[in-house]
């Protein structure tokens, strides 16, 4: 079965330094992997994704997340963090079948990152 | 549209009301999804359609909810009899292809049932 664990309920981070969020998953076949943000109240918002390609993908807001399929992981990571940052944060792994078109996402159960000034 | 439009944004019922969620994706895209998500939890799929065809409504959780997409845009979700653990948030998300999973998926802003 496909999943994803993203084993920290919360990560705080001061203001200006690195932050990680984590990201293990388990699939059969090649990872499709996905990052959201969600903020109060609101819909998740797209970060980034893997498909193929290069280990490091940058996406929006300056995040970027590190594929290593040694390890399964997807973690994701930001040189230095804004308060603006803090937020929900969820990663999704896409399933695949319908006779090999894409299916839907299968999503962890979130961490909450908070970032102190 | 520019995004995924949802209505209404927030919906009170009161239990047994039966409730309809209206989903409009991204103009062109194919793949319409919804998820629900309960208070502090991840998004849980419900249901996908390509096009009008509903490919997989395996993550309905009873037969009181019902989805569809008639005419391969525009998609209800409609909940029969709500009960209080139908409270949460409904996402409807469209991505722009049938068979590439590389495709991104978008998501509307939610709607926010809660039954009293």
């Amino acid at each position: 079965a496909q999943s994803v664990a993203q084993p920290e309920d919360q990560v705080n981070v001061a203001e200006g330094n690195p932050l990680t969020v984590k990201c293990t998953y388990s699939v059969s076949g090649n990872p499709y992997l996905f990052w959201y943000v969600q903020y109060p109240n609101r819909g998740l918002q797209f970060l980034l994704k893997y498909i193929t390609g290069d280990n490091l993908v940058k996406g929006s807001y300056g995040f970027e997340a590190e594929f290593n399929k040694s390890q399964t992981s997807f973690h994701l990571k930001k040189p230095s963090a804004l308060v603006s940052d803090s937020a929900l944060y969820f990663c999704a792994v896409r399933v695949m079948n319908y006779g090999g078109s894409q299916g839907n996402l299968i999503f962890g159960k979130g961490t909450k990152l908070s970032v102190k000034p | 549209g520019a995004g995924v439009s949802q209505s209404p944004r927030y919906k009170v019922a009161k239990r047994g009301q039966d409730v309809a969620l209206r989903c409009d994706p991204i103009s062109g895209h194919v793949s319409l999804f919804w998820y629900q998500q309960a208070l502090g939890q991840g998004p849980e799929f419900l249901t996908y359609f390509q096009n009008e065809a509903q490919l997989d409504k395996s993550g309905l959780p009873s037969d009181r909810f019902f989805a569809e997409r008639p005419e391969g845009s525009v998609s209800t979700l409609k909940i029969q009899r709500t009960q209080q653990e139908d409270s949460a948030v409904y996402l409807c998300a469209s991505s722009l292809s049938g068979r590439n999973s590389g495709n991104t998926i978008y998501f509307g802003e939610g709607s926010w049932l809660t039954v009293v």
